[in-house]
């Protein structure tokens, strides 16, 4: 159980595009989704917090115009890179939860390149 | 800032022996902590969790302890495999968000 599902893995595109990644709990329900960034060779940072039928909460230093976040239902939270650069070049995880003080189950990852 | 680990060292251990993966973290308010381990190109993958009223769980082949009077948490990892590398983060819970650790690679050599 507990599975989370993103997609796509993998995106490679020219800068100025904006991208969109998805993120879907497959056998559950979460309130709460969450967005990481992972340069290579680096621990998780992250990025902002997803809630249902709200506005999410940007950490500090994640401009919210650059990446928008939607979490229009209970099993899907999406996240839109907006006119990407190569600097947006990373590793976007999402995970997902049940409730507050409990696991995070975290996608596999999308692979964003920026040519 | 307040963080969780310092940096991220590699283990190389012999197939079979045991593992142990330490983490220290300086959040004295976090209540919740998770270990994750994290294969190359995927995301990271729940192995074992523990609250801060407690001190140690055990799972299958693994245990978590945790120290909270000098802020540490490690992870032991009994027979290790070849199945077991990868790198492995602890994260604290705080104000209901995951903060993580650096990370450590586990290198399991035959």
């Amino acid at each position: 159980g507990a599975v989370v599902s993103q997609h796509p893995s993998r995106v490679i595109c020219k800068s100025g595009t904006s991208v969109k990644i998805e993120c879907r709990s497959l056998d559950f329900q979460a309130t709460t989704m969450f967005w990481y960034r992972q340069f290579p060779k680096q621990s998780l940072m992250l990025m902002a917090t997803s809630n249902e039928g709200s506005k999410a909460t940007y950490e500090q230093g994640v401009e919210k115009d650059k990446f928008l976040i939607n979490h229009a239902s209970l099993t899907l939270s999406t996240l839109t890179v907006t006119s990407a650069h190569p600097e947006d070049s990373s590793f976007y995880i999402c995970s997902a939860r049940v409730g507050n003080n409990q696991p995070q189950h975290f996608g596999d990852g999308t692979r964003l390149s920026i040519l | 800032g307040e963080s969780v680990g310092l940096h991220l060292p590699t283990l190389s251990v012999q197939e079979g022996d045991n593992s142990i993966i330490n983490c220290a973290y300086s959040n004295s308010a976090s209540d919740y902590f998770i270990w994750y381990k994290q294969e190359s190109g995927k995301g990271p993958q729940f192995i074992i969790d523990i609250r801060s009223n407690m001190d140690k769980r055990q799972g299958q082949r693994v245990t978590v302890l945790l120290n909270k009077t000098v802020k540490h948490l490690s992870l032991q990892i009994a027979a290790t495999q070849p199945g077991d590398s990868a790198v492995y983060f602890c994260a604290e819970n705080i104000y209901n968000k995951l903060i993580f650790g650096a990370g450590t690679r586990l290198a399991v050599h035959p």
